[in-house]
């Protein structure tokens, strides 16, 4: 089983709805989750961390958190164009290593 | 400042070859990170460091040589590479190592590396 687990995608939505994307891990031990987005040929860029369960919000980003059931999840809602890239989820497992999925490509059509 | 700067931004070596990869922040992060990241891949730790010491090394071959003279740079020394080293190397730096609550991973720009 990875450590990290993701839908390699292409996840494909049209422009203004919302985009999901899912999260597992592996280790009850870890504590701190990140979501990145990574353009093609770019580096990842932060955009979301949670550390406790349930909601956090930021602008159209929402990162959901489930301990309990190993589960992570991004939502982007209106989603645009500009948002079309890989997205990334992080974990640092309870080894204190920030350990990265395989990632999903979102494609946001007009 | 708010960015982790890394140089050289691409690099051809041959097998032969001795280079270094820079890497810099100001932003008074503690821990730095070197990361690999090959095509359609997400990237692949390589080395930790925590307070300029070598805390994590994940088994990476010794023809990578990592080096952190203070707490603002960090090297990754290469020789002796193979063409399957070709990749983006990244480094990224965060406030502390263990830090379970922390504000996440700062990445730079990466050094697209090729070897030929």
């Amino acid at each position: 089983q990875k450590e990290v687990e993701q839908n390699s995608g292409p996840l494909s939505v049209p422009e203004g709805a919302i985009a999901s994307l899912n999260c597992t891990y592996s280790d009850r031990g870890s504590q701190s989750f990140f979501w990145y987005r990574q353009y093609s040929g770019k580096s990842p860029e932060l955009i979301m961390s949670i550390y406790s369960n349930g909601d956090k919000e930021d602008g159209r980003f929402t990162a959901q958190l489930n301990k309990a059931s190993q589960y992570v999840s991004l939502l982007i809602r209106d989603s645009q164009p500009s948002d079309s890239a890989t997205y990334l989820c992080a974990v640092i497992l309870n080894t204190d290593k920030l350990i990265f999925g395989t990632g999903t490509r979102l494609q946001v059509f007009p | 400042d708010t960015e982790v700067t890394q140089t050289p931004k691409h690099l051809v070596m041959g097998m032969t070859n001795k280079k270094s990869l820079k890497c810099e922040q100001h932003m008074g992060h503690r821990a730095m990170y070197w990361y690999k990241q090959k095509a359609k891949k997400p990237p692949e730790l390589m080395f930790v460091y925590s307070y300029e010491k070598l805390s994590i090394n994940e088994s990476v071959p010794s023809r990578f040589s990592p080096e952190c003279p203070n707490s603002s740079l960090l090297n990754l020394h290469l020789h002796a590479l193979q063409p399957e080293d070709s990749a983006l190397y990244l480094c990224a730096s965060s406030q502390r190592w263990r830090d379970r609550d922390g504000n996440g991973y700062t990445f730079g720009s990466g050094t697209r590396l090729t070897v030929v």
